[in-house]
């Protein structure tokens, strides 16, 4: 079946440094994906989104990158702030039009 | 300028007795999804609406229902919980169109069964 990864379930960094985080999906089909930032005891909060005919795009302090052809995502957070610390998770347009999320990387950020 | 709001943000409720939880928007979207989410996992979508239009996921349990009764307000009914219910559970909207788009969530209903 259709899946979603992420490389690696934490990631800490230095405030200041920047931080990536990596996803990897299943189906080449897929046409939409999109970055969901969850702090603790909160909703999943919209960071940004790309379609299928792009490879990069820039948001404040955040990138998406999109490597289709190894079926890769990567979020890039410039800057890394404390405020950043959280759950990220990917996801990707399903083939039954549902979203697709991937198990989350928790971000740590150190003074 | 809350969007996606839901009631209560923590709800109790007994073994075997059943529970509501509410969402409700101001977005105007057409859909309106139902997700469940335990402790370091993803969310599982339970169901969505698309409009009036009722869609279950295959392996979302019988226990699990929802209603719509216009377009601003959606509710979980948990008719009979089990311990293994115990979750976070999270609405979202999207202004329609499935996969393709935004989602839109609240800050969640977390759900403790005794």
């Amino acid at each position: 079946g259709e899946s979603v990864g992420l490389h690696l379930p934490t990631l800490s960094v230095q405030e200041g440094d920047n931080s990536i985080i990596n996803c990897a999906y299943s189906n080449s089909a897929s046409d939409y994906f999109i970055w969901y930032k969850q702090e603790s005891g909160k909703g999943p909060q919209f960071i940004i989104d790309i379609r299928s005919n792009m490879d990069k795009r820039q948001g404040q302090r955040v990138t998406v990158l999109l490597n289709k052809t190894v079926k890769h995502l990567s979020l890039q957070i410039a800057a890394t702030q404390p405020g950043d610390s959280a759950v990220y998770f990917c996801a990707t347009g399903g083939s039954q039009g549902n979203l697709i999320f991937g198990k989350g990387t928790k971000l740590s950020v150190k003074p | 300028d809350a969007m996606v709001i839901q009631n209560p943000r923590y709800q109790v409720t007994q073994f075997g007795k059943p529970v509501t939880l509410s969402c409700s928007q101001t977005l105007n979207h057409n859909v309106m999804y139902w997700y469940q989410q335990k402790s370091s996992q993803a969310p599982k979508l339970l169901f969505h609406y698309y409009d009036k239009d009722f869609n279950n996921e295959a392996d979302t349990p019988d226990n699990f229902q929802s209603r719509r009764p216009n377009t601003s307000f959606c509710f979980l009914d948990i008719r009979s919980p089990g311990l293994g219910d115990a979750a976070m559970y999270l609405c979202a909207t999207s202004r329609q169109g499935l996969g393709d788009q935004p989602q839109h969530f609240g800050d969640g209903t977390r759900l403790s069964i005794l």
